[in-house]
């Protein structure tokens, strides 16, 4: 069974500070891994996804995320946060074993400060 | 936005009723989920489906139920609600064929007194 880990509950940043949110997974098959965000009082919208090909994947509002299948992680980065950044994070994956299941993480808090 | 509407969006009950959520798509999608949000668990997966009649059982399965008769419907049902499961509640849809993205609702609040 595959599992996602977020390592941090919250990370407090100042705008325009470069900011990464970690994400760890586990699978013993190949996985298409996410990054979805929820806005306070809102449903998930998507970040950005790894499916397959380049390890540096791009997504809306400058994040990014790069995919290391050696150490099974895919963190979220942006290089410059604006305080509209400030949401819930979550980290997804799915496992290719033909069952779909879609597995996240517990979140992570990313708070902008001015 | 993909077509997905969840039901109600906010409901109250007492301990020990039964309860059932509703999601409907008009998208035509195979695969629906249902997930519970609780601080500090994020989301959760309880029952998901991939397809009509095929279900099959997530993290936090115990005390629900799930049925699809159709495809544009997906039932959660609470048999008998203890406070415990007082979240908010997602369902989810998607395809994997030509986009390869869930895509969610706006969300069930239950409140079990």
């Amino acid at each position: 069974a595959q599992s996602v880990t977020q390592l941090d509950s919250q990370v407090p940043v100042f705008e325009e500070a470069p900011v990464e949110l970690r994400c760890n997974y586990s699978s013993s098959v190949s996985v298409y891994l996410f990054w979805y965000v929820q806005y306070p009082n809102q449903g998930l919208q998507l970040l950005l996804k790894y499916l397959s090909g380049s390890t540096l994947v791009k997504g809306i509002n400058g994040f990014e995320a790069e995919f290391n299948k050696s150490q099974t992680s895919f963190h979220l980065r942006k290089p410059s946060v604006h305080i509209s950044d400030t949401a819930e994070y979550f980290c997804a994956v799915i496992s290719m074993d033909s069952s779909y299941k879609l597995i996240f993480g517990s979140g992570t808090r990313l708070l902008v400060r001015p | 936005d993909a077509g997905i509407t969840q039901s109600p969006r906010h409901k109250v009950t007492e301990t020990g009723t039964p309860v059932t959520l509703r999601c409907h798509q008009t998208e035509n999608h195979r695969y629906m989920y249902w997930y519970r949000q609780d601080p500090g668990h994020g989301l959760r997966l309880i029952h998901y489906s991939y397809g009509v009649k095929d279900t099959d059982k997530g993290e936090v399965s115990d005390g629900y139920s799930v049925s699809r008769s159709k495809t544009e419907d997906f039932l959660l049902t609470l048999e008998s609600a203890t406070s415990s499961q007082t979240s908010v509640y997602f369902c989810a849809i998607s395809e994997y064929r030509d986009n390869t993205e869930a895509f969610f609702g706006q969300g069930t609040r239950l409140t079990v007194v």
